[in-house]
């Protein structure tokens, strides 16, 4: 089963920063949180990852709280074409474990 | 194109038919994966290899299914006596072993439908 818990479908307008939830609050100290994308039709995109502190890449904004229970994927300027299913992972690093996916938000990012 | 591929995209068949489906990985990667995915549902690990060896496998891939990867670079899925619960996205993925994350490079799929 997957370890995470995220909220089935939220909605956000083009342009605007697009916030999404991701609770892990049994992730032990050595695993990762990993953040994924699906777009309709084609094989999940790998986002960004953490572990303790804060990232940012070119794609998004991880933010993790202190306690590591939970995270959330900042999309700064949300597309139409970041309408996707995101995957919320924990997972240890390395060789350790594979990535279970759960079922994921499904983002509308209307105009 | 550098990406993961995998062939064919599409497969339809007859149920009791044997299928098997190919995945190119990226050149540099050791690690290849396979993953089944349903409607609605999110990707369902099958089976991961490095280099040649199959090192996992889940209780999902039952005897009628086999994966290998002959030389360490591309891999084939086969199911035997196809079922209608076999009809799914295969997905597959690659990685470098070395990396510290699990940054996963997955193909487009082959979306296998079983009449």
């Amino acid at each position: 089963d997957a370890k995470t818990t995220q909220p089935p479908s939220m909605d956000c307008a083009e342009g605007r920063a697009a916030n999404l939830p991701c609770n892990h609050s049994t992730i032990s100290g050595n695993e990762y949180v990993y953040w994924y994308r699906q777009i309709h039709s084609q094989g999940p995109q790998y986002i960004i990852h953490g572990l303790k502190n804060n990232e940012t890449n070119e794609m998004a904004s991880l933010i993790i709280t202190e306690d590591r229970k939970s995270s959330t994927l900042i999309l700064p300027h949300a597309t139409l074409r970041d309408t996707a299913v995101y995957y919320c992972i924990v997972s240890a690093g390395g060789s350790q474990g594979n990535l279970i996916f759960g079922k994921g938000t499904k983002l509308s990012v209307k105009p | 194109d550098t990406g993961v591929s995998q062939n064919p995209r599409h497969k339809i068949t007859k149920r009791g038919q044997n299928v098997t489906f190919r995945c190119d990985p990226i050149s540099e990667h050791n690690r290849l994966y396979w993953y089944r995915q349903t409607l609605g549902q999110g990707p369902e690990f099958l089976t991961y290899f490095q280099n040649e060896a199959q090192l996992e496998k889940s209780r999902l891939l039952s005897d009628r299914f086999s994966a290998e990867r002959p030389k360490g670079s591309f891999s084939t899925l086969e199911i035997q006596r196809t079922e209608q619960g076999d009809s799914a996205m295969y997905l597959c993925a690659s990685s470098f072993e070395a990396a510290i994350s699990k940054k996963l490079f997955f193909g487009s799929g082959t979306q296998l439908s079983v009449l």
